[in-house]
């Protein structure tokens, strides 16, 4: 295990639902990112959290509204997601922000297998 | 942009030899290279990170170069073996905020 946690696992939701993501680092670490992997895509840098701020929005549409309420969490909450939103979304921490250069090798939760109908 | 390619989408060899695996990027100068694995249905993992000052680096049978005037870095697994299969993700630090950039990764069979 790599010290952080995400659920659901897995989640099928419609186009009109509402949804959260949860992620959990148990590793003290003082940023959290969340990505999209979509199927033969590389990983898609969405949103980075330093200490509960936000510190970049990758041109997400508004459809996904990121909340950090703490260092150790992480939320994604979906609203009216569209087909092509479905992919895996994982969230990462690392101890250093990426941004202020430096080491910041980033810890991946399992993720959640989003399926949108 | 910044681009980053990864040699090919897969890669074959059999148990007991070398893999070597390609990350090429273009239209920036990362200080910092990452290279992460990831297995199916799960997220990526952490493995090395080369600064652009070191030439090489290595962690057991794991090593990495980082070639800054060719913009390319090499990862080698020697004495391979079937539980290094997996995808290989290579991830130059750096970008435009100085964020990850990730490559589509190289899908690893290591045959018996």
């Amino acid at each position: 295990e790599t010290g952080v946690t995400q659920t659901p696992r897995h989640l099928v939701m419609g186009m009109t639902n509402k949804k959260s993501l949860k992620c959990e680092q148990h590793l003290g670490h003082n940023a959290m990112y969340w990505y999209k992997q979509s199927a033969k895509k590389p990983l898609e840098l969405m949103f980075v959290y330093s200490l509960e701020e936000r510190v970049e929005n990758n041109s997400v549409p508004s459809r996904f509204s990121p909340e950090c309420p703490n260092s150790s969490h992480l939320f994604l909450h979906l609203h009216t997601l569209q087909p092509e939103d479905s992919a895996l979304y994982l969230c990462a921490s690392s101890q250093r922000l990426c941004q202020r250069g430096g080491l910041c090798e980033q810890y991946f939760g399992p993720g959640t297998r989003l399926t949108v109908t | 942009s910044q681009k980053i390619e990864q040699n090919s989408e897969a890669l074959n060899i059999q148990e007991g030899k070398t893999a070597t695996l390609t990350c090429n990027y273009t239209n920036y100068s990362p200080a910092y290279l990452q290279w992460y694995r990831q297995d199916p249905g799960r997220g990526p993992v952490f493995l090395l990170l080369i600064r652009e000052n070191e030439k090489e680096k290595r962690k057991e049978r794991l090593k990495v170069t980082f070639d800054t005037t060719l913009k390319q870095s090499l990862f080698h697994i020697t004495a391979s073996q079937p539980a290094d299969s997996a995808t290989y993700l290579c991830a130059p630090q750096g970008g435009s905020q100085g964020n990850l950039i990730f490559g589509k990764g190289t899908k690893l069979s290591v045959k018996p």
